[in-house]
């Protein structure tokens, strides 16, 4: 089955610490996004990606780190430095940049 | 002014009812037009995908764009309680923007 896949679906940090949230998908799409969702605000757009080995900043890049070694893979490091990291986020994938975008299940990270 | 705007609701209706869902928008530029359907604790999903003005069918599903005024809809005709979800509108032209979400409950 194509799609694509996030892992873990919960997650707790203590404060100061550094997580990573896995974000796979095997749709062949050459662009991957990441999005913070909070309650009554939306997606908000963290770091994109269009090709292997390139990503830009989003809206709201402070605090958190990606990197596109593999076409498949995007994974997103949340670190200490994000004062409010408490959220739902979700991956997304697309053919191309700004073409439709289909969403990962996403994970929802709590800080203790 | 921003780029989009969507009425967050919540919305809720009897099992049924048509149910209409709306969004504006600013960009000119915006050259598709697409709906999510996202339930609780869930990755949206893709529901409709268009470019053009006028109305696309699929199902109980209806989108209708506007592009003269602006605006793009939703109709859920016959909803279901299955269709209580988070709805957002999405446009795209050279940056992708979503709507903030509405808020749908159809109670049985």
């Amino acid at each position: 089955d194509g799609g694509i896949t996030q892992s873990p679906k919960y997650l707790f940090r203590k404060e100061g610490q550094n997580v990573t949230l896995s974000c796979e998908q095997n749709l062949n799409h050459d662009a991957m996004y990441w999005y913070r969702q909070d309650p009554g605000q939306g997606l908000r757009l963290i770091y994109y990606s269009q090709i292997v080995n390139d990503f830009q900043k989003g809206d709201i890049a402070e605090g958190y780190s990606v990197s596109r070694e593999k076409k498949e893979s995007f994974p997103l490091t949340v670190t200490s430095a994000q004062k409010n990291p408490t959220a739902f986020y979700l991956c997304a994938s697309s053919i191309l940049e700004n073409n439709e975008q289909f969403f990962g299940p996403g994970t929802r990270l709590t800080v203790l | 002014q921003k780029e989009v705007e969507q009425d967050p609701g919540p919305l809720s209706v009897p099992e049924g009812a048509i149910v209409s869902l709306n969004c504006t928008y600013s960009n000119s530029a915006f050259q598709y037009f697409m709906w999510y359907r996202q339930y609780s604790r869930k990755g949206p999903e893709l529901l409709m995908y268009t470019y053009s003005s006028g109305n696309k069918e699929d199902g109980r599903f209806t989108a209708q764009v506007d592009k003269s005024s602006k605006y793009i809809s939703l109709f859920i005709r016959d909803s279901q309680p299955s269709d209580s979800a988070t709805y957002l509108c999405a446009f795209t032209g050279n940056q992708f923007y979503f709507g903030t979400g509405t808020s749908l409950t159809v109670i049985p």
